[in-house]
């Protein structure tokens, strides 16, 4: 059984980082681009950033480049999100999501975890 | 940049009711569009993929149809548990129409 596991959010002050992680489990995850979407309060789901399978590519939306980094560990089974620069907009759930797919990095995310929250305020 | 519109932005349905929701693109995107049903305090469930293809797993009262600019969403007999909030999703763009909710009347 896929399991993603996030974990990492809190309260943080504007201007502030956190780092997320997600452990994933139940599936190869070196063949699996993983991304992260997130939603703020009472929104819409919004993409914020995916990696290829291997690491080595890199995506992000707009609203988040150049603040955030993802990347991955394949060791681990973990992929990692770097919040630097928060903002109050920021304020979400972050899900991670598994593509459908092997060694795609597309749409669709078959698999998604729990969330963690990532709430900024002073 | 392609966006999406989905339409209504509320459903108001009773169970057995045939429901159907429309996600509609600013330029054409071939058959590159996921749905997903997610509910309250949930992380959204993948339903199907390339406008039409139903995801294992998920029941045959789902269905979906279009290409090009247009879209939809259809459940043939609304039961409880797709009381949700449902989401397009473009492939190249990954974004996401704004989402329709539907509930019951």
């Amino acid at each position: 059984e896929v399991q993603l596991l996030e974990s990492g959010g809190g309260l943080v002050q504007p201007g502030g980082s956190l780092r997320l992680s997600c452990a994933a489990s139940g599936f190869t995850f070196s063949r699996y681009a993983m991304n992260w979407v997130r939603q703020a309060p009472g929104k819409g789901l919004e993409w914020v950033s995916g990696v290829s399978n291997s690491g080595d590519d890199t995506y992000y939306a707009d609203s988040v480049k150049g603040r955030f980094t993802i990347s991955r560990d394949n060791s681990k089974n973990t992929v990692y999100l770097q919040l630097n620069s928060l903002r109050d907009e920021d304020t979400a759930v972050y899900y991670c999501a598994k593509d459908y797919l092997p060694q795609t990095s597309s749409p669709p995310f078959q698999h998604w975890g729990q969330g963690t929250l990532v709430s900024v305020s002073t | 940049d392609i966006q999406l519109t989905q339409s209504p932005s509320t459903l108001s349905a009773s169970v057995g009711d045939r429901v159907t929701i429309t996600c509609r693109a600013t330029q054409s995107i071939g058959s590159w569009l996921a749905w997903y049903q997610q509910k309250p305090g949930k992380a959204p469930k993948f339903l199907i993929y390339r406008a039409s293809r139903l995801e294992n797993g998920v029941p045959s009262r789902f269905s979906g149809s279009g290409s090009g600019t247009e879209f939809t969403l259809s459940i043939s007999s609304l039961q409880p548990d797709d009381f949700a909030t449902y989401y397009c999703q473009y492939y190249k763009t990954y974004g996401f129409g704004q989402g329709t909710k539907v509930e019951i009347k």
